[in-house]
């Protein structure tokens, strides 16, 4: 069964904290990617990875940067939150025709 | 600026009616456009997908309908159960997916 995991379901963290998603993956794929979703915004691509060290800006990057140290592993790190960073974060890895959803991590800034 | 718009963007319908959930682009360039499934606390999955040469795809009671011409795809659940209550998401590709708003789908007995 495939499966891609993050390191937390729910977080809260403070205003100004800095603040790391972690995502890994067993499916040995190279693309990964991490989106936020918002109610009436659907799902909104923050940073993809094409390859280890590699890293290229969605369209909402602003706030947020990202690690891909080892193909598995994907990480999102958000420098300073802020509390308009609420929201559900959501990881994925996939292959040419699928993408592979991890469960999701609710985070809340206060 | 929302390069896939995603209709409506909640539908209730009763059980055993035929929901259509309606999805448009722009981009001429996607090649391959998924629909996934999302259940509460989980993950969106992929329910179906469809490549740009053909019109139709069906899996089980899930039918995706293409219009190349008016860059327009759409769901259709036959004979639609209480169990396929969820959010579902169209998505197109250009290297990566781009997904559509998300239409919550409720189906009442």
């Amino acid at each position: 069964d495939v499966k891609v995991t993050q390191s937390s379901r729910y977080l809260v963290k403070r205003t100004g904290e800095k603040v790391f998603l972690e995502c890994v993956q067993d499916m040995d794929h190279e693309n990964m990617f991490w989106y936020r979703q918002d109610p009436g915004l659907g799902l909104r691509l923050i940073y993809f990875s094409y390859d280890v060290k590699m890293k290229e800006k969605g369209d909402i990057p602003e706030g947020y940067s990202v690690s891909r140290e080892k193909k598995e592993r994907f990480s999102l790190i958000l420098e300073s939150a802020s509390t308009n960073q609420t929201s559900m974060y959501l990881c994925a890895s996939s292959s040419r025709t699928e993408a592979f959803f991890g469960q999701g991590t609710r985070l809340t800034v206060v | 600026q929302q390069q896939v718009k995603q209709s409506p963007q909640s539908l209730i319908v009763q059980k055993g009616g035929i929901p259509i959930i309606n999805c448009a682009y722009e981009n001429t360039a996607f090649d391959y456009f998924p629909w996934y499934q999302q259940f509460p606390g989980k993950g969106p999955a992929l329910l179906i997908a469809i490549r740009p040469d053909v019109s139709e795809k069906k899996e089980g009671r899930f039918t995706i309908s293409f219009n190349k011409s008016a860059k327009q795809f759409s769901l259709h659940i036959m004979d639609s159960q209480p169990g396929d209550s969820a959010t579902y998401f169209c998505a197109a590709r250009e290297g990566k997916l781009t997904f559509g708003t998300g239409t919550r789908l409720t189906i009442i007995p």
